[in-house]
Formats: C-alpha cells, structure tokens, sequence
C-alpha cells in the first residue's frame, strides 16, 4: 500500500458509543495531522503529531482523544460523541512539521464519514 | 483574524476555461496550495505558489499576487472529471496551514 489509508470509511455510532478511527500512512513522513471537515466549511486543524509527539491541540473537547504509537499510525478515540460533530474526519500527513514544512504539501486519506445519532 | 475567501460554487461548460479565486488576510505568508477534492474522496494536491507570478502544470495555472493578497487556479480544456471542490490554504507566520471553504465546481457537457 502507498498513500494514506483511513479505516473505517464510514461510522455511524450513538451519542453513549465509544469507537476510534484509524490513519496509516506509508510515506515515512514524521508528522500527522487530523481535520474535521464539515460540510461548505473551512477545514479544521484538530491535531497534530510531530515524530509521535503532539505539538498542537487546537481546543477541541476532551470526547475526542488522539493517539500516536508510532510515526506510521495515528488514532483518534471518540467517545460520548454529539450530532454536532458529524463531518468527515480526515487524516494527512507530512514531510515534516512547523518551518521543516515549508515548500512541502500535505498528502490526505479519503476521511471517515461519521454520523452521530 | 485570519481569512481566506473564496466562491461557493461555480459552473462551467465542458471545454471551456475558469478561473477560480481566492482572497487571503493572514498573519504573514510561507506559500499558498491548492488542492482538488472530489466528492467522498481525498484532497489532492494540486500547485504550490510562494512567488509572485504564474506557475503552469498541464491544463492547470495557478497565480499569486503577495502584494494583494491574491490567487488564483486556472483550469484549461474543461473535462468532466475535473468536476470537484478546490480548496485555497495558506500558510501562515507560524507555519499553519489557513484554508478556506473550497469551491465547489459545477462542469456542464
């Protein structure tokens, strides 16, 4: 496999379930990122992991947990979830992060499709 | 605050040419990108501009204007599989990555 894989393609869970979403990316690339992408909005910057360290965590509630055990993989926990956060959950990866990124694109998986009932 | 504007949607006709717009307010520059998303599937990169002026790669141009705080993407020879959302992103003093809503673009045989 190349690219980024996400995993699963879509979800639906009820507001009391706990599932986690699943990234891959086989580029050796030292940072990951997720974005929650609603719909006719701008993509928002969740988090993100710099060689398995988490280096930005931009406010978003504690019902959403990430995970880094190794620069190829990275999870996001979710928990006691609202209707609210349905979107698309992308995952992205990058060459490196901060001023080592410069010059450098993103490379994104397809995203999880979640639907909170 | 940070910004970058850009249309909603547009259409155009298969064949044909458009231009897709994006305006930017952000704390300093490091480059500009603009990626293609088709509907249920990746972004995908599609051009990087951190100097003024056009960069040309195939049927696709994208132009910068640092000093107006403007880009654009040019798409040539419209097929129907370019059918898709555009997103404009910037980055910014601190090296984040600033985008905006995308365009949605609507190609008509």
């Amino acid at each position: 496999e190349t690219g980024v894989t996400q995993t699963p393609r879509h979800l639906v869970m009820g507001m009391t379930n706990k599932k986690s979403l699943k990234c891959e990316q086989h580029l050796g690339h030292n940072a990951m990122y997720w974005y929650k992408q609603s719909a006719k909005k701008p993509l928002e910057l969740m988090f993100v992991y710099s060689l398995e360290e988490r280096v930005e965590n931009n406010s978003v509630p504690s019902r959403f947990s990430p995970e880094c055990p190794n620069s190829s993989h990275l999870f996001l926990h979710l928990h006691t979830l609202q209707p609210e956060d349905s979107a698309l959950y992308l995952c992205a990866s990058s060459q490196d992060w901060g001023q080592g990124a410069l010059g450098t694109e993103a490379f994104f998986g397809q995203g999880t499709r979640l639907t909170v009932v | 605050g940070q910004n970058i504007d850009q249309p909603t949607e547009m259409t155009a006709t298969e064949g044909a040419i458009v231009q897709i717009n994006c305006t930017y307010q952000t704390s300093g520059f490091n480059g500009l990108f603009w990626y293609q998303q088709h509907a249920g599937e990746a972004p995908t990169f599609l051009s990087y501009n951190v100097l003024d002026g056009l960069e040309e790669k195939g049927r696709f141009s994208s132009f910068l204007s640092r000093s107006k705080g403007y880009s654009y993407l040019l798409l040539k020879e419209l097929q129907m599989k370019d059918s898709a959302s555009y997103l404009c992103a910037v980055r910014d003093s601190n090296y984040q990555l600033i985008w905006g809503a995308g365009t949605k673009l609507i190609i008509k045989p």
